[in-house]
């Protein structure tokens, strides 16, 4: 059974880089796409972006200029980094494995982070 | 960038009842739609990909047609297990979510 766990701090700073990990058991990072998604308090889903296991990336146009996403295939995990967080960025952050760079059939449970000073 | 509607935001519906939720997308996206549930406090999961297919241990309840730029979600026989809120995707170019339905009790 393929599981995720989404890691790192739950508050930042503003002005700050957001950072969070997430592990893949059940499963080798070293296939498929892998995506982070994110949702603010009472809005619906933003996807952010993902990535392959060779390192290859896309991201949301309107987040691009802040994001990476990477992978760690020895560690069988991938990573989000979000520079320049402001209030707006506060949200649960959700991965997820992307079948085929399709459909995100297998979620964590998800991290709330919250941006404030 | 391909933008997502649907429509209703929002539905009140009873046991029992048939419901139909619509999504759009801003450009053709041949059959690249998925479907997701979500209920409040948990990940969303996955209930139909490619339009049309039921995802492994999906209730045969729902349903998911369309293709281009217009779909639809259907639910035969809404059970108590199914208020919650529902979003498309497509995935033809990158990824983009629906802002979402939320079905909840008449």
């Amino acid at each position: 059974q393929v599981q995720l766990q989404e890691s790192g701090p739950g508050l930042v700073k503003p002005s700050e880089t957001l950072s969070l990990t997430c592990t893949v058991s059940g499963d080798s990072i070293s296939s498929f796409y892998w995506s982070w998604i994110r949702q603010p308090p009472g809005k619906g889903l933003e996807w952010i972006g993902y990535t392959y296991h060779s390192g290859s990336t896309d991201y949301n146009s309107s987040l691009r200029s802040r994001v990476t996403i990477s992978v760690d295939t020895s560690k069988n995990q991938f990573s989000l980094k979000l520079s320049s967080v402001t209030a707006a960025d506060t949200a649960v952050y959700y991965c997820a494995r992307v079948w085929t760079g399709d459909y995100l059939d297998y979620w964590g449970q998800g991290k709330p982070v919250t941006v404030s000073s | 960038d391909i933008q997502m509607t649907q429509s209703p935001s929002s539905l009140s519906a009873s046991v029992g009842d048939r419901v139909t939720i619509t999504c759009r997308a801003s450009q053709t996206i041949s059959t690249n739609l998925n479907w997701y549930q979500q209920k409040p406090g948990k990940a969303p999961k996955l209930l139909i990909y490619g339009a049309s297919n039921l995802q492994s241990g999906v209730p045969s309840r729902f349903r998911g047609s369309g293709s281009g730029a217009d779909f639809t979600l259907t639910i035969s026989s809404l059970q108590p297990e199914d208020f919650a809120t529902y979003y498309c995707q497509q995935s033809y170019s990158t990824l983009t979510f629906g802002p979402g339905t939320k079905v909840d009790i008449k």
